[in-house]
């Protein structure tokens, strides 16, 4: 069975510039999470869907920043415009169950904005 | 506010030796998951085990094994007779609960990078 895929593995943008980041979870998760590493810094909640839906986006930084998932399957996450602070790795996790903090992860998209 | 604090950044030992990397907490829920995931070269977060903190029973697997003390706030992993394959980075987090169960939205230490030497 796949895992969590996640595309791409490394993407380098000026600021100022779009990045859409994209992950595909196992199938038949129905939870998709998105979280971000700073350097140096905690890996960070950003937001989880239950299916289409958002369930929490209290992590997003700020509206630069747009996530979706139609259909409930694969998810995407957009930066527009990218700044210097963005520069991070975003990782996907994905869960069957809601409530059992078991995420599967990907392997993350490391995002470098110059 | 809760916080998870790894204070080990990086731990260096050779092969066969035991190694606990800590981990404390806190939170101002009273029931809440721990959880430890390890880092691989290869990028993903692997999950090891979640505790609930209704359960303080230490718990073993293989070489593997956690010491959950609520009085301390700490959730401390040891590996023992550690393998080279052992080396990765490993983080400790926290949850909320939701409903009884774990919410997704983990709030994690910085990691502590375990090089294991053969």
């Amino acid at each position: 069975e796949a895992g969590v895929t996640q595309f791409p593995s490394h993407s380098v943008i000026e600021k100022g510039q779009t990045v859409t980041l994209r992950c595909d979870p196992i199938s038949g998760h129905d939870n998709l999470y998105w979280y971000r590493r700073v350097m140096g810094k905690e890996i960070k909640f950003l937001l989880h869907f239950v299916k289409e839906s958002k369930q929490d986006e209290s992590g997003m930084p700020n509206n630069r920043f747009l996530a979706e998932r139609t259909g409930g399957t694969y998810s995407t996450l957009k930066v527009q415009p990218a700044e210097l602070e963005d520069s991070g790795v975003y990782f996907c996790a994905s869960s069957q169950g809601r409530y059992t903090g078991e995420l599967f992860f990907g392997e993350g998209s490391r995002l470098t904005v110059l | 506010a809760q916080k998870v604090t790894q204070a080990q950044t990086e731990i260096s030992v050779v092969e066969k030796e035991d190694v606990t990397l800590d981990c404390v907490y806190e939170t101002r829920d009273t029931t809440y998951y721990l959880f430890w995931y390890k880092q691989p070269p290869s990028g993903e977060l692997v999950f090891l085990i979640r505790r609930n903190s209704f359960d303080e029973q230490n718990e073993i697997s293989g070489r593997y094994s956690w010491n959950f003390q609520k009085s301390t706030s700490s959730f401390n992993f040891t590996i023992t007779a550690s393998q080279v394959v052992d080396s990765a980075v490993y983080f400790c987090a926290l949850s909320e609960t939701n409903y009884g169960g774990s919410q997704g939205n983990l709030i994690f230490g910085k990691g502590t990078k375990l090089s294991v030497k053969p």
